[in-house]
């Protein structure tokens, strides 16, 4: 069964709100959670890595003000995207890998679309 | 040199074929190694990791070349149900994800 858990899986807004993604590791704790972000026919890019009690680590070129994460404890993670746009539109995926030199669980995605 | 190559493919067999992916990479402190699958609108899935001596899993069999530094896996006797897009994934503090190999199976 999946170990890790995203949600909403797909989701519609207009521009100019926000959106809230939340990704619970289920049955582990993980200290550390990923959120990627991939376009069609592109591979998944590592936007940031989520740390429990500390601030998020965000790739370069991502907007840190844009991409809210919030590691609020040790099985939940949340990415807000602030003030949608268009562009915006992608599959976003949270994994958390379930202890040291383990391979990642993937939560099952959230389609955003923005109009 | 990107951190991660693979052919994008896509790769047409018929069923029963016998398919080989290859993946290049240019960190050579990469530590660890995975081919993930991912089926199309769907997150990846950890398929096998691969490891300095190889190994197998059933009908897959995955190989690491250090020296020349590329990771390959083999599909013997491919299914309808092996159509994906196959990521090779590096492991060197974070993970580098490939674009993927796309394989479709015909009957």
């Amino acid at each position: 069964g999946a170990v890790v858990s995203q949600h909403p899986s797909r989701v519609i807004c207009k521009s100019g709100t926000s959106v809230k993604i939340e990704c619970r590791s289920l049955d582990f704790q993980a200290t550390t959670m990923f959120w990627y972000r991939q376009f069609p026919k592109q591979s998944l890019m590592l936007m940031a890595t989520s740390n429990e009690g500390s601030k998020a680590t965000y790739e370069q070129g991502v907007e840190k003000d844009k991409f809210l994460i919030n590691h609020a404890s040790l099985t939940l993670s949340t990415l807000t995207v602030t003030s949608a746009h268009p562009e915006d539109s992608s599959f976003y995926i949270c994994s958390a890998p379930q202890g040291s030199n383990s391979p990642l669980h993937f939560g099952n995605g959230t389609r955003l679309t923005v109009t | 040199r990107k951190e991660v190559e693979q052919d994008p493919g896509p790769f047409n067999v018929p069923e029963g074929a016998t398919v080989a992916f290859n993946c290049t990479y240019s960190n050579s402190a990469s530590q660890s190694f995975f081919w993930y699958r991912q089926d199309c609108r769907k997150e990846p899935k950890l398929l096998m990791s691969v490891y300095s001596s190889g190994n197998e899993d059933g009908r897959f069999t995955a190989q690491l070349n250090r020296a020349s530094q590329y990771i390959s896996l083999l599909i013997r006797d491919s299914k309808l149900s092996d159509s994906a897009t196959y990521l090779c994934v590096l492991s060197g503090g974070k993970l580098i994800f490939g674009q993927g190999t796309e394989l479709s199976v015909k009957p």
